[in-house]
């Protein structure tokens, strides 16, 4: 089984300033993707960003980062020019690649970063 | 573009009564996952499904049954429930092979008094 922690309940940052937030996971498997998800109050699961395990190149999306470090099992997320509507949860989650016959295996989340960006 | 669709958004049950909760994915996907989140906590897997076969099962509780249809669509069945089991119950559909971005539907609040 895999595990996922993210040490930082809560952050808070003035609008336009550089943000990281840490995560860290645990797993024996060697395949996987890794995955950045933002659920504003609406509650609504949108994801931020996605890195596949056997890239070495950190995967952006615009403002949005990450620092993948494999050997370190660590994968953080940098919000630059943070805007007040990045402010919500984060939810950091893995998910292990299935090949045989197809099929899906669930995401495991961390408990969440409540980011919050003061104007 | 169409999106991953939740029927009911609010539901409210009593205890030992059962609910069902429907999923419909984005049209061609083949996956549904079904996530349960309690208040202030991270979302927990339950089940998926590939091609109406059950593929992965998480931390699904034996009163809780779900099933995928040939149109694709999914139900969460949940019964005999417990005040515990309140929470938001998102659905998520991806398409499997090609892509493996969950998109996440705007979930189910269940709340059981």
């Amino acid at each position: 089984a895999q595990t996922v922690t993210q040490s930082q309940p809560e952050m808070s940052v003035q609008e336009a300033e550089t943000v990281t937030l840490s995560c860290t996971y645990d797993t024996s498997e060697n395949n996987y993707y890794l995955f950045w998800y933002k659920q504003p109050p609406s509650r609504q699961m949108i994801l931020v960003i996605r890195q596949e395990a056997y890239k070495q190149q950190n995967a952006t999306e615009n403002r949005f980062s990450v620092n993948f470090q494999k050997a370190a099992k660590s994968f953080s997320l940098k919000i630059s020019d943070s805007q007040l509507g990045d402010t919500a949860m984060y939810f950091c989650a893995f998910m292990k690649i299935m090949y045989s016959g197809g099929g899906a295996d669930g995401l495991t989340f961390g408990k969440g970063t409540h980011l919050i960006i003061q104007p | 573009a169409a999106g991953v669709i939740q029927s009911p958004r609010h539901l409210i049950k009593e205890k030992r009564e059962t609910a069902t909760l429907k999923c419909y994915p984005i049209p061609r996907h083949d996956t549904v996952y079904w996530y349960q989140q309690g208040p202030g906590q991270d979302p927990q897997f339950l089940i998926s499904f590939y091609e109406k076969m059950q593929s992965d099962k998480g931390s699904i509780p034996d009163r809780f049954s779900a099933q995928q249809f040939s149109d694709y669509h999914s139900e969460l069945n949940m019964s005999s429930l417990e005040l515990g089991d309140s929470a938001l119950y998102f659905c998520a559909s991806s398409l499997e092979g090609v892509n493996t971005e969950a998109f996440f539907g705007q979930g189910t609040r269940l709340t059981v008094v």
